[in-house]
């Protein structure tokens, strides 16, 4: 399995907390993403990162960001929670671009209360 | 508009069985992965499909990526319990931005004993 690890698991939080969400890979693939995963919609791309430093926005990116300083950590951030963010979080990372195959963490399950 | 259609949504079968999931688009592909994912856990690649009329086999499964590169099949046979899932197909359109991955909504199998 790749070395890839999402923390927290689980989280509880209220609308309107800041929530961090961090990505951990130990395979130093240059490519990482951020999915959410909702009933009815599949998974759906928040944000990506190509690099150190790297970002770019996915389809659903508007109330999150994202941070990449190492290659190993991909942080995803909810500034400000609301009940829309409850979903299943799930980390991926992937070396090749144009091929895209892609290994998931084992997600976060987010609820906001 | 969602830019992969899978189909079925749903498919319940009975052990034994034969069956084969559709995946969908009018864009054309520079390449597509079949994934699947069991409850509570994150997709597991399956394989990837590059070449037009590509044909991959997988044990029990069979793969087929379309002449044009905009279609995909997963053929199924004898089914058994242990192929119950969700069965994902995404894939990264011909010249979009690197890493820019899409997958469909995917289809619900479940293998009755």
């Amino acid at each position: 399995d790749a070395g890839i690890t999402q923390s927290p698991r689980h989280k509880v939080t209220e609308t309107g907390t800041p929530v961090t969400l961090r990505c951990h890979q130990t395979e130093n693939h240059r490519y990482m993403y951020w999915y959410r995963q909702d009933p009815g919609h599949g998974l759906r791309l928040i944000h990506y990162s190509y690099g150190v430093k790297d970002t770019d926005k996915g389809e659903v990116s508007d109330g999150y960001s994202v941070s990449r300083s190492k290659t190993e950590d991909f942080l995803l951030t909810l500034e400000s929670a609301t009940s829309s963010q409850t979903s299943v979080y799930f980390c991926a990372i992937s070396s090749l671009a144009q091929v895209s195959e892609a290994f998931f963490g084992q997600g976060t399950r987010l609820t906001v209360v | 508009t969602q830019l992969l259609e899978q189909s079925p949504q749903f498919l319940s079968i009975q052990e034994g069985e034969n069956l084969t999931v559709y995946c969908n688009s009018s864009s054309v592909f520079s390449s597509l992965q079949w994934y699947r994912q069991e409850p509570g856990e994150g997709p597991v690649l399956l394989v990837t499909v590059v070449t037009g009329g590509e044909v991959k086999k997988l044990k029990r499964l069979t793969f087929q990526f379309g002449d044009a590169r905009k279609d995909s099949s997963l053929h199924i046979t004898a089914a058994q319990p242990g192929d119950t899932g969700l069965y994902l197909c995404a894939g990264v359109r011909l010249r979009t931005n690197a890493g820019k991955s899409t997958f469909g909504d995917g289809t619900t199998l479940t293998v009755k004993p």
